[in-house]
């Protein structure tokens, strides 16, 4: 099974702050790769996929970028709605896979 | 607009069967790669098993394999889990969630949270 590392596993944010997370697979995806937001008690939502593609409705200031491997998920000027936790899932093969996630807070 | 509604969880001994069931609205239903994702109480997310849109192709994660079944029915716009000699580790959040094509998920429901426990 491919092996998705997400990095940081948390961080602390402030509103406005720029936050990058990167995901690395253990293999190369051929760009299969997404993104979701999660909020406590709710389903994921999907933010990018196909590495680079936003998801239609979801706001410009997330972006993907990344490839092969090494894939990042950034947000620009951090809303207070987007603390939350991030997952990466890469869906090349299969058994598909999930990141371990990470933990945005408030700083 | 897109709903899934998932329903059947609940608490079931170690050993014991439960069938999860997802009914889904708002899209063609028989166009789309169905898919079942769990999360662990505390835990990150786990894709559990998908299936074609006619039922012909199905996947499992390898710790569900032989013991859990994805199933289809297009006439009622519904898929199903049917979950056999549960573990305790399969405690979990399952959602039932759409794929685009057979890659992201862009639709997820509710959840129904399954414990296994005695």
């Amino acid at each position: 099974a491919i092996r998705m590392t997400q990095s940081p596993s948390s961080l602390s944010a402030s509103t406005g702050d720029r936050v990058t997370i990167t995901c690395r697979a253990s293999q190369g995806l051929n760009n299969h790769l997404a993104w979701y937001q999660q909020k406590p008690g709710k389903a994921p939502n999907l933010l990018i996929y196909a590495a680079s593609t936003l998801q239609s409705g979801v706001p410009s200031r997330f972006s993907g970028s990344g490839s092969a491997t090494d894939f990042t998920l950034t947000i620009n000027c951090l809303q207070s709605e987007d603390f939350a936790t991030y997952y990466c899932h890469q869906y090349y093969s299969y058994p598909w896979t999930f990141g371990q996630g990470t933990k945005v807070e408030v700083k | 607009e897109v709903q899934l509604v998932e329903s059947g969880g609940g608490l079931v001994q170690p050993g014991g069967s439960l069938r999860l069931s997802c009914t889904a609205s708002g899209f063609t239903f028989s166009s789309s790669w169905m898919s079942w994702v769990r999360q662990a109480p505390g835990k990150g997310l786990e894709w559990v098993a998908n299936i074609k849109q006619d039922g012909s192709e199905k996947y499992y994660v390898d710790s569900v394999k032989g013991r859990f079944t994805i199933s289809r029915d297009n006439a009622k716009n519904s898929v199903y889990l049917q979950m056999n000699s549960l573990r305790a580790e399969d405690t979990a959040v399952y959602y039932c969630a759409k794929n685009i094509a057979v890659g992201q998920f862009d639709y997820w429901g509710q959840g129904t949270l399954v414990t296994v426990s005695s």
